[in-house]
């Protein structure tokens, strides 16, 4: 089936670079993307969404752009710190029979060292 | 503090036990979902109830049976579990459709 996928398991970087974590997806009905970040022992957290009729969209740090064209997702983060560091889900949302599907991509696990 | 509360955080029982998931959340969301998640993997779908109807069941076994009884609630029944199915499980809200879902911290459930 089609699905979700991350290109880099892990990305280390150092406090205060930027850091870009990147998504594939294959299904070309999903039209609403979602970037989560999930600490050790917690669930999810919401960090910021894109329709698919945006190309780009700005939040405090973070920056995530939609290439429709190649199916591809990326979340900027500036100014990394060590509070960033978790592991980072995609989400794509699809409709299915009248309901709507979110499913999760790989996830990668970004490591900030100080 | 997440705004969707999960009991209990941790939970073992054998094989032929019966238990309980609960999850509330009171952001009069429409949609809430079950998720179950392993080590070092993503969330996967479990269940998704729409206005407290169940709208998608992703193939789940039986052992694993869900019930909304209001809008504010959601209860995972299990019952004759496996091993295999020690994992985090996860509930998380959303007002419905183009919405971000709002997770809780989970349950991490172990099988013996």
């Amino acid at each position: 089936g089609e699905s979700v996928g991350l290109h880099l398991p892990t990305l280390s970087v150092q406090e205060g670079d930027n850091s870009i974590i990147n998504c594939a997806y294959s299904n070309s009905a999903s039209d609403y993307f979602i970037w989560y970040k999930q600490e050790s022992g917690k669930g999810p957290q919401f960090i910021i969404d894109i329709r698919s009729n945006m190309d780009k969209r700005q939040g405090q740090r973070v920056t995530v752009l939609l290439n429709k064209t190649v199916k591809h997702l990326s979340l900027q983060i500036a100014a990394t710190q060590p509070g960033d560091s978790a592991v980072y889900f995609c989400a794509e949302n699809a409709a299915s029979g009248g309901s709507y599907i979110p499913t999760f991509g790989r996830g990668t696990s970004l490591i900030v060292h100080p | 503090d997440t705004e969707v509360t999960q009991t209990p955080k941790h939970l073992v029982m054998g094989m032929t036990n019966k238990k309980s998931l609960k999850c509330e959340q009171h952001m009069g969301h429409r949609a809430m979902y079950w998720y179950k998640q392993k080590a070092k993997k993503p969330p996967e779908l479990m269940f998704v109830y729409s206005y407290e109807k169940l709208s998608i069941n992703e193939s789940v076994p039986s052992r694993f049976s869900p019930e909304c009884p209001n809008s504010s609630l959601l209860n995972l029944h299990l019952h004759a579990l496996q091993p295999e199915d020690s994992a985090l499980y996860l509930c998380a809200s959303s007002q419905y459709r183009e919405q971000p879902q709002h997770f809780g911290d989970g349950t991490r459930l172990s099988i013996l």
